[in-house]
């Protein structure tokens, strides 16, 4: 059964700091890998999608990484700012219309 | 920009009621889904839709059913609500799914809802 975990559950840096978040996943076998961020009360928003052949992806001071192998993921956020706090979410696609989350990293960026 | 839009951004109802979430997405996409989400069990999928009528359990479909007779709106139905449905509900949508791998999730805002 697929699991995604996301440690740490909770992170505060200062405002400047390069920081990785970190994924993990039990079963290789994924057709793409994702990264959301979600404001409090609010819904999803996409931030990445690594497809399965792909390595790594890249917008803007956001760059994510893919290991199939090792089942890991991370991403990487350059020069964090305040308005980078928010719950990050990494998420599996592991069928057509089977979708598995972890349960999020909180991020708190201090200015 | 995709836009998926939640009717209620918070509800409040008493046990046995019957609730209607609607959810409605503006890009024709094909797949539509309903998860809820909870503190420290991340989102669970409840149900989810591949064309207009049709639908598919999710994980945890017990005390709910859906409807989706436009392509664009999909209805997730507590039957007899209860508190343990007190949860964020969260709707999302994607195109089609035969673009493997490539298609990512546009989620609504997500409707609160707390059962009395």
């Amino acid at each position: 059964k697929q699991e995604v975990t996301q440690i740490p559950a909770a992170l505060s840096v200062p405002e400047g700091e390069n920081l990785v978040l970190n994924c993990s996943f039990t079963d290789s076998a994924i057709y793409n890998l994702q990264w959301f961020r979600q404001d409090p009360g609010k819904g999803l928003t996409s931030l990445l999608l690594i497809q399965s052949s792909q390595r790594e992806q890249t917008s803007g001071r956001l760059n994510a990484s893919l290991d199939k192998s090792s089942g890991r993921s991370t991403l990487y956020i350059a020069a964090s700012q305040p308005g980078d706090s928010a719950t990050y979410l990494c998420a599996v696609q592991a069928g057509t219309y089977k979708y598995i989350f972890g349960t999020g990293t909180r991020l708190k960026v201090l200015a | 920009d995709v836009k998926v839009t939640q009717s209620s951004r918070y509800l409040v109802k008493r046990t046995g009621e019957k609730v209607f979430l609607e959810c409605v997405q503006d890009m024709d996409h094909e797949n539509m889904f309903w998860y809820r989400q909870d503190p420290g069990l991340g989102l669970r999928l409840i149900y989810f839709s591949y064309d207009v009528k049709m639908k598919e359990k999710g994980d945890i479909p017990e005390g709910y059913s859906v409807s989706r007779e436009k392509k664009e709106r999909f209805s997730l139905i507590l039957e007899s609500a209860s508190t343990n449905q007190t949860s964020m509900y969260l709707c999302a949508s994607s195109l089609s799914g035969r673009e493997w791998g490539k298609e990512t999730q546009y989620f609504g805002p997500g409707t609160r809802l707390l059962v009395l």
